[in-house]
């Protein structure tokens, strides 16, 4: 079954500092990756996805994520955090070739960008 | 252009009650997916419609039904409300169906509580 871990349900990282936001998959074949970022009161938002080529993936607001298979792991950085970054951060995944839009989400984890 | 909307924004049933949840997605996108996100939780995949058509269930019991219209807007009902019901109904628009890599963009979602 397919499944996605964020083993940090908090991260708390000073202003300016880099930031990680952990995440591994168990799934079968190639999966399809995102991260979405999720605001108080808000729906989630968009951040970038994986779905084949360069290991390294660029998104939105500078942050950035890097595919490892051999790891399983899809960890979301940041060179420089904002307190604006402060947020819930969810990573999901999808298997292509189910024809859905069922995305397996994690639990979350909320970063805290201290000023 | 206007983004994934939802109603009610909030709303307060109690046990066995019914309820309607309404999406109308962005312009042009005919695929519209529900998701409940119970606190400190990932969303989870409740439904998928493609032009009108059922095109992904996850695991939900049968209280749980939904439907597509020509628009393409879309409404969620549950049955006989349970207290383990509360969340947050979040919806998801998409220009096609679960074919490709197409992103989901979310709506602010429906605060369900159920006293």
């Amino acid at each position: 079954a397919q499944s996605v871990a964020q083993p940090e349900d908090q991260v708390n990282v000073a202003e300016g500092n880099p930031l990680t936001v952990k995440c591994t998959y168990s799934v079968s074949g190639n999966p399809y990756l995102f991260w979405y970022v999720q605001y108080p009161n808000r729906g989630l938002q968009f951040l970038l996805k994986y779905i084949t080529g360069d290991n390294l993936v660029k998104g939105s607001y500078g942050f950035e994520a890097e595919f490892n298979k051999s790891q399983t792991s899809f960890h979301l950085k940041k060179p420089s955090a904002l307190v604006s970054d402060s947020a819930l951060y969810f990573c999901a995944v999808r298997d292509p070739t189910s024809g859905t839009y069922k995305y397996i989400f994690g639990t979350g984890t909320r970063l805290k960008v201290l000023a | 252009d206007a983004g994934v909307t939802q109603s009610p924004t909030h709303l307060i049933k109690t046990r066995g009650q019914h309820v309607t949840l309404r999406c109308s997605p962005i312009s042009g996108h005919k695929s519209v997916s529900w998701y409940q996100q119970v606190l400190g939780q990932g969303p989870q995949f409740i439904f998928q419609y493609y032009e009108k058509e059922e095109r992904g269930r996850g695991n939900f019991p049968d209280r749980f039904s939904a439907r597509q219209f020509p628009n393409y807007s879309s409404e969620l009902n549950v049955n006989a409300l349970l207290l383990g019901d509360s969340a947050l109904y979040l919806c998801a628009s998409s220009s096609k169906t679960g074919s490709g890599a197409n992103v989901l963009t979310f709506g602010a979602g429906s605060r369900l509580t159920v006293l």
